[in-house]
């Protein structure tokens, strides 16, 4: 079984739509992340949910808003799309203490034209 | 969170050693030494971490200075499937936050 997953794996989509990214864990896990992955590969953090309650917001848009229907499940939305939001996201879940290892999803390659 | 340096890119022969060095020579006390890897098109995996004392799993092994400034990931005996972005990353043990750079870049060559 998977323990992280990531639907689509590709989105395709025009600027100024409203897309979302969704993400599931079956790990029980306290924690989830969304990350960004740009065209120069740097990966950098853009939210962390630890029991349903957002704890990390990296200065991004506003436009970005996640969302977290049960402990399970983190979801990504962004209204507005604009090309600079092309890149690969990744979902990410960690148990309990913060040193334990984050065990990534597959990636979402979002294409905005 | 501390800076880490890590070389662009290393090469290494399968079936060899392959030894990936950081520099974070600005870690403080309560700051952890991790190391994911991230294989193409693929989400990053963890490998090891580490905070004083040199550790081992059926992965890698990691080696942290004395000062621990610097450290080591050791793949024993490195296979094709081993090409991938390896990188090192300090953090604290009560935050959430890891912040990558940009890895060194190991290719495995038969």
């Amino acid at each position: 079984d998977t323990a992280v997953s990531q639907t689509p794996k590709y989105l395709v989509t025009q600027m100024g739509n409203d897309k979302s990214i969704k993400c599931e864990q079956n790990l029980g896990h306290d924690t989830m992340y969304w990350y960004k992955q740009d065209s120069k590969k740097f990966l950098k953090i853009m939210f962390s949910y630890n029991n349903k309650e957002l704890i990390i917001n990296e200065t991004v848009p506003n436009r970005f808003s996640p969302k977290s229907p049960d402990k399970a499940h983190l979801n990504l939305h962004i209204n507005s799309l604009e090309l600079g939001d092309s890149a690969v996201y990744f979902c990410a879940s960690q148990a309990g203490s913060s040193y334990n290892e984050q065990f990534f999803g597959p990636g979402t390659r979002l294409t905005v034209l | 969170d501390a800076k880490t340096t890590q070389p662009p890119s290393m090469d290494c022969a399968e079936g060899r050693a392959a030894n990936l060095p950081c520099n974070h020579s600005t870690i403080s006390g309560n700051e952890y030494v991790y190391w994911y890897r991230q294989i193409h098109s693929q989400g990053p995996q963890y490998i090891i971490h580490g905070l004083k004392n040199n550790e081992t799993n059926e992965m890698a092994s990691l080696i942290i200075t004395e000062d621990r400034k610097s450290s080591t990931l050791i793949l024993p005996h490195a296979t094709l499937r081993d090409t991938a972005v390896y990188y090192c990353i300090v953090r604290v043990s009560y935050s959430n936050d890891m912040r990558f750079g940009a890895g060194t870049r190991l290719t495995v060559k038969p």
